[in-house]
């Protein structure tokens, strides 16, 4: 079957680091992708990830581990302006990508 | 400037009634997809085409129809068998030849049925 699992929220402070986690149980994979969608918006393109390790991009880092089915976005410095959904998305080998529920991430002053 | 064009941006049926959602890209890629989002939750793939003049069914095809006539056009038609047709509807598009993980998203159309 598929499956795939990340924290429904996350509250942090500003300046903080977050990290929003991610298990994912499916067939044919190819990698795994991070999106952002901020309160009545298109989802926006963060990172993909094809190979274990760590990719970085500004203040964000997605991690993959293949092995482990897992992956992580690594939020750093938050600012209020990241309160949003985040949502990981396994690309499989039906050529399209699957998205979770999201989680939903509320930055406090 | 290119990108993704979803029409129109909100649409009121009334039920027994069939709408069609637009969705126009000028990025010349050959993959498209529909999804759906109902409030507070995730997106689900309703339909998805790799390649002109054809498609695949996601995971709720159910209610709904697609066509891809041409490259920059996938239309979505809602159909009276799509039992709870309100919701948030996304069309993104990607190169099928690039594997990036990256879909390029329209602004949406929120459907709502009275």
């Amino acid at each position: 079957g598929q499956s795939l699992e990340q924290p429904s929220e996350v509250t942090a402070v500003e300046g903080a680091i977050v990290q929003i986690n991610c298990t994912y149980q499916t067939s044919g994979f190819y990698g795994l992708s991070w999106y952002q969608q901020h309160d009545g918006g298109a989802p926006t393109f963060l990172s993909y990830n094809a190979l274990d390790g760590l990719e970085e991009t500004g203040r964000f880092s997605s991690f993959l581990s293949r092995s482990d089915s897992y992956g992580y976005l690594l939020l750093q410095e938050l600012q209020m302006k990241d309160s949003a959904s985040y949502f990981c998305a396994p690309y499989t080998g039906r050529r399209a990508l699957t998205f979770g529920s999201g989680t939903r991430l509320q930055v406090q002053p | 400037d290119g990108g993704i064009t979803q029409s129109p941006k909100y649409l009121f049926r009334k039920e027994g009634q069939n709408v069609t959602l637009s969705c126009e890209q000028n990025l010349n890629h050959d993959a498209m997809y529909w999804y759906r989002q109902d409030p507070g939750q995730g997106l689900r793939l309703i339909y998805y085409s790799q390649i002109v003049n054809d498609f695949q069914k996601g995971d709720i095809a159910e209610g709904y129809s697609v066509s891809r006539e041409k490259k920059e056009s996938f239309p979505l038609t809602v159909t009276s068998a799509q039992k709870n047709p309100t919701a948030f509807y996304l069309c993104a598009s990607s190169s099928a030849t690039e594997n990036t993980g990256e879909l390029f998203f329209g602004e949406g159309s929120r459907l709502t049925v009275l």
